[in-house]
């Protein structure tokens, strides 16, 4: 079966870097995608990775190995607005969109 | 504001209500979706409607029925609904279903409380 595993929750500090981890199997492979959620709020796109390496944007990275099925991504100088949940979602070679179940980030003064 | 509009935000039915939910998307988009999201659980991919054709439906209760008169508009009509229906639904759009590097846009969402 297709499947996407990330950390259920994680806790960090204002100003510090966390790094937020995707682990997938999927049918085939046409894209990741990561999206943040705030609470009661819509999910917003926040990168797409489809060959291997790092994407940088801004204070947000996000890297991907397909040899691996891994995906990161790294979010550096936190700010108490990043509290939020991290959604990480893989396109399959049906253009169908497998999601993780997101990982809930906790920004601590 | 995403381009994505979703009303009511809040809804609290009876099980044997009849009620709609509605989305409009502002993006001139060619694709929407409902997605259920529940509590610590991926999100469900209910219906796809790809050039107003419904291209998805992922054994979805026939107590949900979508509806897509055009590009722009898609509703949820909700009857004889269950407790466990009770979650936010997510209304999205994108440019075409079924391309690489699809990006999806979603609206607020729908609180559905269902006693």
């Amino acid at each position: 079966g297709q499947n996407i595993d990330q950390p259920t929750e994680m806790t960090a500090t204002e100003g510090a870097i966390v790094q937020i981890n995707c682990t997938y199997q999927t049918s085939g492979f046409n894209g990741l995608f990561w999206y943040q959620q705030h609470a009661g709020e819509a999910p917003t796109f926040l990168s797409y990775n489809v060959l291997d390496g790092l994407e940088e944007k801004g204070r947000f990275s996000s890297f991907l190995s397909r040899s691996k099925g891994y995906s990161y991504l790294l979010l550096k100088e936190l700010q108490m607005k990043d509290s939020a949940s991290y959604l990480c979602a893989v396109m399959d070679s049906n253009y169908q969109l497998i999601w993780g179940a997101g990982t809930k980030l906790i920004i601590k003064p | 504001e995403t381009g994505v509009t979703q009303t009511p935000r809040h809804l609290v039915m009876g099980m044997t209500n009849k009620k709609s939910l509605k989305c409009e998307q502002h993006l001139g988009h060619n694709a929407m979706y409902w997605y259920k999201q529940s509590a610590k659980k991926p999100l469900e991919l209910m219906f796809v409607y790809n050039f107003k054709e419904q291209t998805e439906n992922n054994s979805v209760p026939s107590r949900f029925s979508p509806e897509c008169p055009n590009s722009s508009h898609l509703f949820l009509h909700l009857h004889t609904l269950q407790p466990e229906d009770s979650a936010l639904y997510l209304c999205a759009s994108s440019p075409n279903h079924e391309i690489s590097g699809n990006t999806i846009y979603f609206g607020e969402g729908s609180w559905l409380t269902v006693v």
